[in-house]
């Protein structure tokens, strides 16, 4: 198995960018997908295949892969998108999720 | 619009089986992996482990000598069994459905169910 590694927290003011990174070594391998999990509720994705977004996600959200890293961006941060992040992978044998990240916008 | 509901005993004493079942709605259960992924309180997520509609399955290795998935196509529910469970299983349990062609996409999710391990 394989370990993906988040930021614990990110804060980012209403309107600007916010980057949230997932590092792991089987990253690059496989397809990386985010959740956003709000409180209270089931985690939704956001992104999937590295850089897909669903239908009904905002093109806010975005998603890129360097190496062994994968990113979430999201543009024009809003209130709404307070909530913990997820990214998850897999390997051969199990699914990978990242110890979370949440997201502060002040 | 598929919609999946978990139920099952919100107590469970250590050391005893955990048992939980997904109902689906909305869309057969076939021709989907089906998983059950859980999240310790206040903490992050963790798969358990999928079953196919052909009845194939795989686990999280970690659990994998503790679990069983089954599913139950004429009920469209599919379940979680999980024994000899320890303080450290209590959390909720989500049933997820994963998207047409992807066995570890999950795109659709119940609500949760909250487990609470004590005697």
């Amino acid at each position: 198995s394989f370990d993906l590694t988040q930021p614990a927290s990110v804060s980012v003011s209403p309107g600007q960018t916010a980057t949230i990174t997932c590092s792991g070594s089987n990253l690059g391998n496989q397809f990386t997908c985010w959740y956003q999990q709000r409180p209270g509720q089931s985690p939704v994705v956001v992104i999937y295949q590295d850089t897909k977004r669903p239908s009904g996600i905002p093109e806010r959200f975005s998603g890129s892969i360097s190496g062994n890293t994968a990113t979430l961006t999201i543009y024009d941060t809003q209130a709404m998108d307070e909530a913990d992040y997820y990214c998850q992978s897999w390997d051969t044998s199990t699914v990978v999720f990242g110890g979370g990240t949440k997201l502060t916008v002040l | 619009q598929v919609q999946l509901q978990e139920s099952g005993p919100g107590l469970v004493r250590p050391s005893e089986t955990l048992s939980l079942t997904c109902t689906v709605s909305g869309d057969p259960i076939s021709n989907h992996y089906w998983s059950w992924i859980r999240q310790s309180p206040g903490k992050g997520l963790e798969w358990i482990g999928y079953v196919y509609y052909t009845g194939a399955t795989n686990y999280n290795p970690s659990l994998k000598t503790r679990v069983t998935v089954s599913m139950d196509t004429s009920k469209n529910q599919f379940s979680l069994a999980l024994n000899s469970v320890i303080a450290a299983d209590a959390g909720t349990y989500f049933c997820a459905r994963a998207k047409r062609g992807y066995t570890y996409l999950f795109e659709s999710w119940g609500q949760g169910t909250l487990v609470t391990v004590a005697s």
